[in-house]
């Protein structure tokens, strides 16, 4: 059974670095062809995708969001990380992580989602 | 990037009624197209894949089509439970872009 749960600091002050993390089961980051990606929602909006993590370490970034992105994992504890530089309230969102496969590319499986507010 | 233009944005329909949501996508993305129904509060739920096939578990009455560069999602027989936003996605190439979401009512 794959689940994901993701996990951040509920609320940060403008400037300061918004650090996620992504717990999983039923799959391992180390095993060929996985990977997990990263997409937010601003409340009442659309879905937005920032970023993918690779099993061979291969990453992806959303270009909208320039160099503030960073994607990492850790295989031995089935995590994955996502740190975004310098966020403002634009940044305020629900944050999922979410499954993916290189044999089919989509998204199967997601978290709950965490929300973030940037809040000064 | 690949723009992914939904609609409608919102839509009412009945019980037992048929409705198709649409997406365009600003250039060819083959059938690398996919359908997530989002509930209130919750993540979304992968519906359809490959632009026509259904995810195991999602009913029948759900369907994907493609024209072209023209996808859409129908849901036959409308209940209650098929309330939602729903969301196009596009996976032929990054950045990997979403549609605008449709938010159906069921009246």
């Amino acid at each position: 059974q794959v689940t994901l749960k993701e996990s951040g600091p509920g609320i940060l002050q403008p400037s300061q670095t918004l650090s996620l993390t992504c717990t999983f089961s039923g799959f391992s980051l180390s095993t060929y062809g996985m990977g997990v990606g990263w997409i937010r929602q601003p409340s009442g909006k659309g879905l937005e995708w920032l970023a993918n993590i690779w099993w061979d370490d291969d990453k992806y970034y959303n270009p909208s969001l320039k160099n503030r992105l960073t994607i990492s994992k850790d295989t031995s504890n089935n995590q994955a990380f996502l740190k975004i530089t310098n966020v403002d309230t634009a940044d305020t969102a629900t944050y999922y992580c979410a499954r993916i496969e290189s044999g089919s590319y989509y998204f199967d499986y997601w978290g709950q989602g965490v929300m973030v507010t940037v809040s000064s | 990037d690949i723009q992914m233009t939904q609609s409608p944005s919102s839509m009412s329909a009945s019980l037992g009624d048929t409705v198709t949501i649409n997406c365009l996508a600003s250039q060819d993305i083959g059938n690398y197209l996919s359908w997530y129904q989002q509930k209130p509060g919750k993540s979304p739920k992968l519906m359809i894949y490959g632009a026509t096939n259904l995810e195991d578990g999602v009913p029948s009455r759900f369907s994907g089509s493609r024209s072209g560069s023209d996808y859409s999602l129908t849901i036959n027989s409308l209940g209650y439970d098929d309330e939602g936003i729903y969301h196009c996605h596009q996976y032929y190439e990054y950045p990997l872009t979403f549609g605008s979401g449709t938010k159906l009512e069921i009246k």
